[in-house]
């Protein structure tokens, strides 16, 4: 079946340094795929989309690129800050629209 | 725009009580509406989702229930709650149709004692 797999956590930076989350996912067809953020105590919020190859989605300084070559979709952001601080979720919609999650990948960023 | 309503923000419960969760969109009209779990540090788990009134799937056989009795209404329910219901639920909803995300309530935070 789907599956999504994320880079396992916690990722530590510091203040202003680039931020790389991998994310690979198998699937049949041409799912669309979503990034994920939840901040401390929070629901998830919808970060950034991307809904066919080649496509770019960015939000907030985010940037993932939807790789059908090498099936991947990883987050990218140039200069992260403290309040980055949160779980990333990488997620994909399979042929029933239902979404497939990656584990979650925590980002901890000091001062 | 649309929004999600989801009540209570916090809940502490004795083993064995009954539970009631209920999540609301306004907004939108025919909504996929879902339940999640997150146990705490771990990903989600779907527990439910329903593409219409009174049309509910389960995903993950349980002592838990979900039911849809309006359009824009999700209920999560047990009649007796286990020490292994502790966590973090989360309602969604998306549109129908392909590549549509889903956009999350704030989550309920459920402490069974």
């Amino acid at each position: 079946g789907d599956s999504v797999t994320q880079m396992e956590g916690p990722v530590t930076l510091s203040e202003e340094a680039f931020l790389t989350i991998n994310c690979t996912y198998t699937a049949t067809g041409y799912p669309s795929l979503f990034w994920y953020v939840q901040y401390p105590g929070e629901g998830l919020q919808l970060l950034l989309k991307a809904t066919k190859a080649d496509d770019k989605g960015s939000n907030k300084g985010f940037e993932a690129t939807y790789r059908k070559e090498t099936t991947s979709f990883h987050l990218e952001k140039g200069s992260v800050q403290v309040s980055d601080s949160a779980v990333y979720f990488c997620a994909l919609t399979d042929s029933n629209y239902q979404l497939i999650w990656g584990a979650g990948t925590k980002l901890i960023i000091k001062p | 725009s649309q929004t999600i309503h989801q009540w209570p923000a916090t809940l502490v419960q004795p083993v064995g009580s009954p539970l009631s969760l209920e999540c609301t969109v306004e907004g939108t009209s025919n909504p996929n509406l879902y339940w999640y779990r997150q146990a705490a540090g771990r990903g989600l788990q779907l527990l439910f989702y329903s593409v219409g009134i009174g049309q509910i799937s389960s995903e993950v056989p349980q002592n838990l229930s979900a039911s849809r009795p309006q359009d824009r209404q999700f209920i999560l329910s047990s009649k007796k709650l286990l020490l292994s219901d502790s966590g973090f639920y989360l309602c969604a909803w998306s549109k129908g149709g392909t590549g549509q995300p889903q956009h999350f309530g704030d989550g309920t935070r459920l402490s069974i004692l």
